[in-house]
């Protein structure tokens, strides 16, 4: 089984701004698969960024990256010159390796101020 | 359309009543799930399917059942419907094992 914690209910930052959002987890599978979904008033529930346990080279998207170190079980996301369209709330999730279950936090909501 | 979708989209029913939740994907995705979201838990997994008929629990089972006879298809049932299974329920669908899962739109259903 899997467990994903996200300690942070909601947070803020200012437009062009930078801001981590963080992700702990833990797994019992050796190998295994990290994600961050955004999920904007929509309700539609958005791929944001996917990074493979095995790469220890961190998982990049335009402004979005991840700070992944596995040894601490810590997965957190940047987002860099925050725009508008990026205050949504943001899930991370995990899934192992050999059951294909995702498991998700409690999720991060993020505002962002003009 | 190609995709994954749900319905109905808006859902009020009275406790004790049954419910169907469908979900439908075009993609022939081995794996499907069922979640439902929360504030403050996030999404937690009812169900899960790994293939036509291979269906398994996941963290919150209770009250609910699913079945899957054709790929494409995944229906969650609330056989008999409480307050506490207010929710938006989301399906979603992944195809070669580890990849992303993609989303239907979500299911809001209340019960009163």
């Amino acid at each position: 089984a899997q467990t994903v914690t996200q300690s942070q209910p909601e947070m803020s930052v200012q437009e062009a701004e930078t801001v981590t959002l963080s992700c702990t987890y833990d797994t019992s599978e050796s190998d295994y698969y990290l994600f961050w979904y955004k999920q904007p008033p929509s309700r539609q529930m958005i791929l944001v960024i996917r990074q493979e346990a095995y790469k220890q080279q961190n998982a990049t998207e335009n402004r979005f990256s991840v700070n992944f170190q596995k040894a601490a079980k810590s997965f957190s996301l940047k987002i860099s010159d925050s725009q508008l369209g990026d205050a949504a709330m943001y899930f991370c999730a995990a899934m192992g390796y050999n059951f294909n279950k995702f498991y998700f936090g409690s999720g991060t909501k993020l505002n962002v101020k003009p | 359309d190609a995709g994954i979708t749900q319905s109905p989209r808006y859902k009020i029913t009275e406790t004790g009543r049954q419910v169907t939740l469908m979900c439908h994907q075009t993609w022939s995705h081995s794996y499907m799930f069922w979640y439902r979201q929360d504030l403050g838990h996030g999404l937690r997994l009812i169900y899960y399917s790994a293939a036509a008929d291979i269906t398994d629990k996941g963290e919150v089972p209770d009250g609910y059942v699913v079945s899957r006879s054709k790929t494409e298809n995944f229906p969650l049932t609330l056989e008999s419907a409480t307050r506490s299974q207010t929710s938006v329920y989301f399906c979603a669908s992944s195809g070669q094992r580890n990849t992303e899962a993609f989303f239907g739109q979500g299911t809001r259903l209340t019960v009163v």
